[in-house]
């Protein structure tokens, strides 16, 4: 298996422009996870899907933030109008209930946003 | 909510010492705790997961404890090599099937 796959792997764009990152799960997994790494806060989780459908986004910071799950292989985030306060690297992971939850991450996103 | 510790923040070793890095948690009311291995401009590897019936789990050099009750938990590296040089996170799980991820502890092993 590739293991999870993120899109870009680096995406540098201004304030004010519509950013969508992707993600796709390992196959058969049936969660899906969003988080994001600053310098100053950590690893936070956003948002996780279980079979598609969104669970928990309490971790998504505000409006801008939106993520979809339209079907078991692929996921987008979305940040319409990006910040500058948003540049972090966003990382997408996939969990299998068959399994004792051993979360999968996929290499990483880094926003730089100016 | 639940918070997520690691001390040291930075370690430097020389090659070939065992080492030991801490992690504790504020709510023992976990389902597991894994710990992570990421370096610069990588994702997260996976390296240990102990269920919470657990007290410990080992994979080659490396050596992981739980003790819940208390809170915390112990990666344990023997015989350090400059390929150990990384951060190392550790996370818990909780039952809203969320992780909660210490700062990491940056490590590294001079040849």
């Amino acid at each position: 298996d590739a293991g999870v796959i993120q899109s870009p792997r680096h995406e540098v764009t201004e304030m004010g422009q519509e950013v969508t990152l992707r993600c796709k799960p390992i196959s058969g997994h049936d969660y899906l996870f969003w988080y994001r790494q600053t310098m100053m806060r950590g690893l936070e989780l956003l948002i996780y899907f279980n079979n598609n459908v969104p669970i928990d986004d309490s971790g998504m910071p505000e409006d801008r933030f939106s993520a979809k799950m339209p079907n078991a292989s692929f996921s987008t985030l979305k940040i319409q109008p990006s910040e500058p306060r948003d540049s972090a690297v966003y990382f997408c992971a996939s969990s299998h209930t068959g399994t004792i939850y051993e979360q999968y991450f996929g290499p990483g996103t880094r926003l730089t946003v100016t | 909510k639940q918070e997520v510790t690691q001390i040291p923040a930075a370690l430097s070793v020389p090659e070939g010492e065992n080492l030991v890095l801490n992690c504790s948690f504020t709510d023992s009311a976990i389902y597991n705790l894994q710990w992570f291995r990421q370096d610069p401009g990588k994702g997260l590897t996976s390296l240990l997961l102990i269920q919470s019936s657990q007290r410990e789990q080992t994979s080659g050099r490396l050596n992981a404890s739980l003790d819940k009750s208390s809170g915390r938990s112990t990666l344990y590296i023997a015989a350090s090599q400059p390929g150990d040089s990384a951060t190392y996170l550790c996370a818990v799980k909780t039952g809203a099937n969320n992780l909660f991820f210490g700062t990491g502890t940056r490590l590294t092993v001079i040849p």
